[in-house]
C-alpha cells in the first residue's frame, strides 16, 4: 500500500530556509501516471496548495509564496522535496505531501508541523 | 484562477440526520478532478470522494458525491458520530493548480 512520509526539521528560524522531504514507499516517483504536490495548513485554518512537480520536471507554485518555494525530485531515493526560503511566522503550518493522479484518487502523507520561530 | 466556495460554513445536525454540503466553483471545472476530503482534529485530510462521485477505498456508502459544471454536492445520508468533522472540496484545474474550498464544519447539534 502506498505510503508518503514527510520528514524534516520541526523548527526553523525566521529568515531561514524551511526544508522538507517526502519519501514515497511504493512505485516509482518517475511514473508519468502521477504528479507530486505539497499542501500546507496553518494551525486552525484551511488547506493551502503550495506547489506541484511533474514527471517532466515542470513545477507550478502558489503565487502567494512569491517565488520563495522550490520543489525538486530525487529519483534515486524515490523522494521529492520542498524548500521555502526567507521563512517567517506566516509559514508556520502542517505540511503535507501528496500524490496526484489524472482522474484517480489522490494520496496524502500524514503531515508534519513546521514552526518558524527564534 | 478558480475559486471554490463551500456552504454552509457550519452545519449543526444530530446523529442520524442527513447532511448536504455544497461546493460551488467560480467557473466551469472538470468533474474528473473534483475531490472531497474529511478532516478530523489532529489528523491529515482523508479522501472521501474523487472524480466528483467515486467513493475512495473503504469509504462507507452513506457518503456520496454528485454534481458537474460549477455545482457539486457531498451528501451524508445518516450521520454517524464519527462523521462530525470538517469537509473540504478541492479542484485540480487546467492551470495545474490545486484549489481548496474554505471548508464546512459538521458539528453535533
Amino acid at each position: 500500500q502506498l505510503q508518503l512520509q514527510e520528514s524534516g526539521p520541526g523548527l526553523v528560524k525566521p529568515s531561514g530556509t524551511l526544508s522538507l522531504t517526502c519519501s514515497v514507499s511504493v512505485g516509482t516517483i518517475r511514473s508519468s501516471d502521477y504528479y507530486w504536490a505539497w499542501i500546507r495548513q496553518p494551525p486552525g485554518k484551511g488547506l493551502e496548495w503550495v506547489g506541484t512537480i511533474y514527471n517532466s520536471g515542470n513545477t507550478f507554485y502558489n503565487p502567494s509564496l512569491k517565488s520563495r518555494a522550490t520543489i525538486s525530485v530525487d529519483a534515486s531515493k524515490n523522494q521529492f522535496s520542498l524548500n521555502v526560503r526567507s521563512a517567517s511566522a506566516a509559514d508556520t503550518a502542517f505540511y503535507y505531501c501528496a500524490r496526484g493522479t489524472y482522474g484517480g484518487s489522490p494520496a496524502w502523507g500524514r503531515g508534519t508541523l513546521v514552526t518558524v520561530s527564534s | 484562477e478558480v475559486v471554490l466556495r463551500q456552504s454552509p460554513a457550519t452545519l449543526s445536525l444530530s446523529p442520524g440526520e442527513r447532511a448536504t454540503l455544497s461546493c460551488r466553483a467560480s467557473q466551469t471545472v472538470s468533474s474528473r478532478y473534483l475531490t472531497w476530503y474529511q478532516q478530523k482534529p489532529g489528523q491529515a485530510p482523508r479522501v472521501l470522494i474523487y472524480a466528483a462521485s467515486t467513493r475512495a477505498t473503504g469509504i462507507p456508502d452513506r457518503f456520496s458525491g454528485s454534481g458537474s459544471g460549477t455545482d457539486f454536492t457531498l451528501t451524508i445520508t445518516r450521520l454517524e458520530p464519527e462523521d462530525f468533522a470538517v469537509y473540504y472540496c478541492q479542484i485540480y484545474d487546467s492551470s495545474r493548480t490545486w484549489t481548496f474550498g474554505q471548508g464546512t464544519k459538521v458539528e453535533i447539534k
